[in-house]
């Protein structure tokens, strides 16, 4: 059963540090996406990654897949308090196309 | 429309009622997926249909819970007998394989 584990779970941080947020995931995976939650809002898709080695990057956000250490990571440089929400990674399991959500991180950003 | 439409966006009920929530997926997508999120917690996986195929039931969490997909395009999750436990947002994703998955604002299901 594919389990998707996301650390921290909760990360409070002041503006213009950087930071990282893990996801490791227990199963095969070639595709993983990252999305973006405001509270009381609807999930905002940031990112997918479809390989080994991929990297995408939007604005402060860079985001990376290993999928031989079955890790990915989102790397926020030099935060602003406008990043402040719950960030999740979901995995799509290779054998039956179910993506599995994380946890979530709830970022808070103070300015 | 140019996203996934989920109605009605609130929905209050007396605890025993039966609730019916609709999902409209973006067309021409295969995958349609339902979650449900408490306060403040992640996504759980309720169910998934893809194309002509039979879904994946595995998470709903109990018989009261089913689903269904007609012609492939609108789906309908319904809920017997509503328990207080119910209570959550429900989300509805459509994907078309590969291109990532796009949300709908949900249904948030408050049983009284």
């Amino acid at each position: 059963e594919l389990k998707v584990e996301q650390n921290p779970l909760f990360l409070s941080m002041q503006e213009g540090k950087n930071y990282t947020i893990y996801c490791n995931y227990s199963t095969t995976s070639d595709r993983l996406y990252w999305y973006r939650q405001d509270p009381g809002k609807s999930l905002e898709s940031l990112f997918v990654l479809l390989s080994n080695g991929a990297v995408k990057q939007e604005g402060r956000l860079m985001a990376s897949l290993d999928t031989k250490a079955r890790l990915s990571t989102l790397h926020i440089t030099a935060a602003v308090h406008d990043l402040s929400a719950t960030y999740f990674c979901a995995v799509d399991s290779n054998r039956d196309d179910k993506i599995i959500f994380g946890k979530g991180t709830r970022l808070h950003i103070l300015p | 429309g140019a996203g996934v439409s989920q109605s009605p966006s609130n929905k209050v009920t007396e605890k025993g009622k039966d609730v019916e929530l609709r999902c409209d997926p973006i067309s021409g997508h295969t995958a349609l997926y339902w979650y449900r999120q408490s306060l403040g917690q992640g996504l759980e996986f309720l169910i998934y249909f893809q194309g002509n195929s039979a879904p994946d039931k595995s998470g709903l969490p109990s018989d009261r819970f089913s689903a269904e997909r007609t012609g492939g395009s609108v789906s309908t999750l319904t809920i017997q007998r509503t328990q207080q436990e119910d209570s959550a947002v429900y989300l509805c994703a459509s994907s078309f394989r590969l291109y990532g998955y796009t949300f709908g604002s949900g249904t948030r299901l408050t049983v009284v």
